[in-house]
């Protein structure tokens, strides 16, 4: 069965400094792996995406996300962190039927 | 402008009442998806459609419906059958054929009082 996990309910980082959240994943076939962020009582907005190709993929705010096939990962990092980069972070898969499926979030907070 | 829009963004409702909520998109999207945010349980998924008048359940269908009758809508009702219906609702919809990501809307907070 298709599933996405997240270890980390938060992540504590000081601003400036580098950043991870983590996501591992289960689905059959070639995945379909999305970062998307969300701020209280709002929407989510997509960070980026892993379809094929190249394991380390950009995306918006200085985000990067890097694939690893053998382990099933998909974690997202940025270099240098923002104190407005604070919010809740949720990986996504997606397999060939189309199924949509998130975990359970990650709440980042970077302190000035 | 084109996007997702979700209605109302907070909803009343009293205990034993059908509720519907509504979900419209001007993206022409093929997919769309409803989802229940609570808490620390992130996002599950409660149906999803990939094309008109079809629709399969996701992880937590029990005590909601939903009908695809046109493109652009993807109503959802919350059913008394549904045991704690208090939560964030979010609706998303994808092109598959075009881009693989999924556009939300803006939630509506449904409680039960």
């Amino acid at each position: 069965a298709q599933s996405v996990a997240q270890p980390e309910d938060q992540v504590n980082v000081a601003e400036g400094n580098p950043l991870t959240v983590k996501c591992t994943y289960s689905v059959s076939g070639n995945p379909y792996l999305f970062w998307y962020v969300q701020y209280p009582n709002r929407g989510l907005q997509f960070l980026l995406k892993y379809i094929t190709g190249d394991n380390l993929v950009k995306g918006s705010y200085g985000f990067e996300a890097e694939f690893n096939k053998s382990q099933t990962s998909f974690h997202l990092k940025k270099p240098s962190a923002l104190v407005s980069d604070s919010a809740l972070y949720f990986c996504a898969v997606r397999d060939d039927t189309d199924k949509l499926i998130f975990g359970t979030g990650t709440r980042l907070q970077v302190f000035p | 402008d084109g996007g997702i829009t979700q209605s109302p963004k907070y909803l009343f409702r009293k205990e034993g009442q059908n509720v519907t909520l509504s979900c419209e998109q001007n993206l022409n999207h093929d997919a769309m998806y409803w989802y229940r945010q609570d808490p620390g349980q992130g996002l599950r998924l409660i149906y999803y459609s990939q094309i008109v008048n079809d629709f399969q359940k996701g992880d937590i269908a029990e005590g909601y419906s939903v009908s695809r009758e046109k493109k652009e809508s993807f109503p959802l009702t919350v059913t008394s059958a549904q045991k704690n219906p208090t939560a964030f609702y979010l609706c998303a919809s994808i092109d598959p054929g075009v881009s693989p990501e999924a556009f939300f809307g803006q939630g509506t907070r449904l409680t039960v009082v």
